[in-house]
């Protein structure tokens, strides 16, 4: 049974440029959370997606955005980058009432 | 608002000692108490949780958790520490269960064991 899997690994992006970073979740899981964990810091709370649609946000800018596809993946989308979104993204995926499951993560820099 | 205080970024223990790594909470609800590992260049991994009923939780390779109301504390802690416990390691907690609620995240400590 595969875990929550992430891709890409890593990735290399420029000031002002888009980044799109996609994330599986574990089989028979319907929620996914992102998370954003810079050097040093313990893993902040992004959005969560049930159902297609975003149930909770933590406190993002809107150049923060997602998605939930029907087979239950999703996709974390950040606009207009700036070098203090660099950082470890992290995907969890989970079923309801249940404990979350963490994914590898995408290292994102930004230059 | 919830938050969650991890005492000491850095601990270190020699293989064989105790290993004690502190957690304090802040929750205007009922807690729900979790603890993770993160290896290098890793995710995050579930080592224990609290929801409800016995306060004390055992979880995998040999950690236990003791959640203290009167406290606020959900410490760790590990009767002998092995090399491979080597990692950096994160308490959260959570308004609901983990699926539901977001989990708010302390800094994190990081634990060295010397041989």
């Amino acid at each position: 049974d595969a875990g929550v899997t992430q891709s890409p690994t890593h990735l290399i992006k420029t000031r002002g440029q888009q980044v799109t970073l996609r994330c599986s979740p574990k089989s028979g899981h319907d929620t996914v959370s992102w998370y954003q964990q810079a050097l040093g810091q313990g893993p902040q709370f992004i959005f969560q997606y049930y159902e297609e649609e975003e149930r909770q946000r933590g406190n993002f800018p809107d150049r923060f955005s997602g998605h939930q596809f029907p087979n239950y993946s999703s996709e974390l989308n950040v606009n207009a980058l700036l070098l203090g979104d660099s950082a470890l993204y992290l995907c969890a995926s989970s079923r309801e009432h249940y404990e979350q499951y963490f994914g590898p993560g995408t290292r994102l820099t930004v230059t | 608002a919830q938050s969650v205080t991890q005492l000491g970024s850095h601990v270190s223990v020699s293989e064989g000692a105790l290993v004690l790594l502190r957690c304090n909470y802040s929750s205007s609800v009922p807690p729900y108490l979790f603890w993770y590992v993160q290896y290098p260049n890793q995710g995050l991994q579930l080592l224990l949780k609290y929801t409800t009923g016995a306060t004390l939780v055992k979880g995998i390779n040999g950690f236990e958790a003791e959640f203290k109301k009167s406290e606020t504390s959900f410490h760790l802690t590990k009767p002998s520490a092995h090399m491979s416990d080597a990692a950096e390691y994160f308490c959260a907690v959570s308004d609901y269960g983990g699926s539901q609620g977001n989990l708010i995240f302390g800094k994190g400590t990081k634990l060295s064991v010397k041989p």
